[in-house]
């Protein structure tokens, strides 16, 4: 089944230690966007990728990078995570030539911070 | 300032019964509306949507309901099932957006007693 896979599903850092989160999609779909989801929130994005062009939102902190080296993978840089990152992590991906906008998510990483 | 609003952060259903959760939005440009449903521990899934050409989209037990006058859409689910217990989380698209971007609401959880 073609799927949107993120790894891991829980990641514990430290305070101010660097962690990256993966996400790989079988899709093949052009679009691939990171959110944040924190408790009884709506989750909220981060940056896209429209193929390799990459769009960060004004308000995602300075703290967050992203990497798409192909079609089927992203990464999210967390680069010295805070204790107000500690939150559900979602990617999703679209495709922008076909089903503009429904956008099918992965299961997402928990990310803890001690 | 949020754009799209679920004021109910929860509903309580028998079975059998109708579901009804509603989402307000303030934006005009919004031109698409989605329902995503989440199971915990899992990511969001495309459930439904409308375009705002239409005021009504119906899929089995699901119908969506768009009044744009009123900024305001509803999800009714009927008759509800206990499987359908989760967090619906309303969304909309503006156009011409170059990757899509969805602006969630807050989520409702359903409960569905058997």
């Amino acid at each position: 089944d073609a799927m949107v896979i993120q790894n891991p599903r829980y990641q514990v850092t430290q305070f101010g230690k660097p962690v990256t989160l993966s996400c790989s999609q079988t899709l093949n779909h052009n679009v691939m966007y990171w959110y944040q989801q924190k408790s009884s929130q709506a989750p909220k994005l981060l940056f896209h990728y429209y193929d390799k062009d990459f769009n960060n939102e004004a308000d995602t902190p300075d703290n967050f990078q992203s990497r798409r080296p192909n079609t089927s993978f992203c990464f999210l840089d967390i680069r010295s995570p805070g204790l107000g990152d500690a939150a559900m992590y979602l990617c999703a991906t679209s495709n922008r030539d076909r089903d503009l906008a429904t956008q099918h998510f992965g299961d997402g990483t928990r990310l803890s911070i001690l | 300032d949020q754009q799209v609003k679920q004021n109910s952060p929860s509903l309580s259903v028998q079975e059998g019964r109708i579901s009804i959760l509603n989402c307000d939005y303030t934006n005009s440009m919004f031109d698409y509306f989605l329902w995503y449903k989440k199971y915990p521990a899992e990511g969001p899934t495309f459930l439904i949507s409308i375009s705002s050409i239409k005021d009504k989209n119906e899929d089995g037990r699901f119908t969506v309901f768009l009044n744009k006058s009123a900024k305001h859409l509803s999800l009714h689910i009927v008759p509800s099932q206990p499987g359908d217990s989760a967090v619906y989380f309303c969304a909309a698209l503006s156009g011409g957006n170059a990757g899509n971007m969805l602006t969630f609401g807050g989520g409702t959880r359903l409960m569905v007693k058997p």
